[in-house]
C-alpha cells in the first residue's frame, strides 16, 4: 500500500511570496489533515477534511493560509503572502475515516521563508 | 484547552539500556494517548497507543503506562537498539474517534550510543 505522498519536499521563498504544497493521501482514506511542525515542536493541526468538506479549520490563519480538497482525494495547502514565522515543515496525514485515531503521515514539505 | 508537556527534550542512552520518556496532560477528559516516532526526514509514525480504561500496554520492547489520577503517562523502551534513535512525540486526545482532537507534546530526541 502506497503511503501519503507530498510535494515539494523543500521550498525556499522570500517573505510576501506565495507557495503551494500538494498531498495525495493513502487510497481510500476519507479524512485528510494538514499539520504545521515548527522546529523543535510537535505537529499542530491546521485543517481537517472529511472527503471534500472541512471538518475543523479553527487553527488555520485564514488571512494567509488556504486549503482545498477537490473531489475528496488530493489536497493543496497555499500560503499567500508568506511570513518569516511560516518557516516550518508542513505535514499531510490521512486516516481511514474521522472515527479512527491513527494518523498516517507523509514525509512533509520543508518551507524556509527568507 | 488541552496542554501536553513532555520530558526530557533530549535523551542519550547506552545501547541495550532502557529509555523512559514522560508526559503530563492538563485536560482530565483526555482518554486516548498515542505515541509517535519520527525518524530524520520522515513523518511521525504511530508506535503504540493506550486508552484511559487501561493502565499499561506492552508491545515487544515498548510499553506505555498511564496514571489518570496524576494525569501523566510514560513510554518505556527496553533493550534499546540503534534503530530506536529518533524523535518521540506523546499526544493526548479527548476523543479516540477524532484525530483532530489530538494535541502533541514537544518531542524527545532519543540517541542510542553504541
Amino acid at each position: 500500500e502506497a503511503g501519503v505522498a507530498q510535494s515539494p519536499r523543500y521550498k525556499i521563498i522570500e517573505k510576501r511570496q506565495s507557495v503551494a504544497f500538494w498531498c495525495n493521501p493513502i487510497s481510500g482514506h476519507a479524512t485528510l489533515y494538514w499539520y504545521q511542525q515548527i522546529l523543535g515542536q510537535g505537529p499542530k493541526l491546521l485543517i481537517q477534511f472529511q472527503n471534500n468538506g472541512v471538518v475543523d479549520d479553527s487553527q488555520l490563519p485564514k488571512d494567509r493560509f488556504s486549503a482545498e480538497r477537490l473531489k475528496g482525494v488530493d489536497s493543496t495547502l497555499k500560503i499567500q503572502p508568506a511570513k518569516l514565522e511560516d518557516s516550518a515543515v508542513y505535514l499531510c496525514a490521512s486516516s481511514r475515516d474521522r472515527n479512527t485515531g491513527e494518523l498516517f503521515f507523509g514525509e512533509g514539505s520543508r518551507l524556509t521563508v527568507l | 484547552g488541552e496542554n501536553v508537556e513532555q520530558h526530557p527534550s533530549t535523551l542519550s542512552v547506552q545501547e541495550g539500556d532502557s529509555a523512559v520518556i514522560k508526559c503530563t496532560y492538563s485536560d482530565s477528559a483526555s482518554n486516548y494517548f498515542p505515541w509517535y516516532k519520527q525518524e530524520l526526514g520522515k513523518g511521525p509514525q504511530l508506535i503504540i497507543d493506550i486508552r484511559s480504561n487501561v493502565g499499561e500496554k506492552k508491545d515487544q520492547r515498548i510499553a506505555v503506562t498511564l496514571n489518570k489520577t496524576a494525569k501523566h503517562f510514560s513510554l518505556h523502551i527496553t533493550e534499546t537498539q540503534p534503530e530506536d534513535s529518533a524523535v518521540y512525540f506523546c499526544a493526548a486526545s479527548t476523543s479516540y474517534s477524532s484525530a483532530s482532537k489530538i494535541i502533541f507534546g514537544s518531542g524527545t530526541r532519543l540517541s542510542i550510543r553504541p
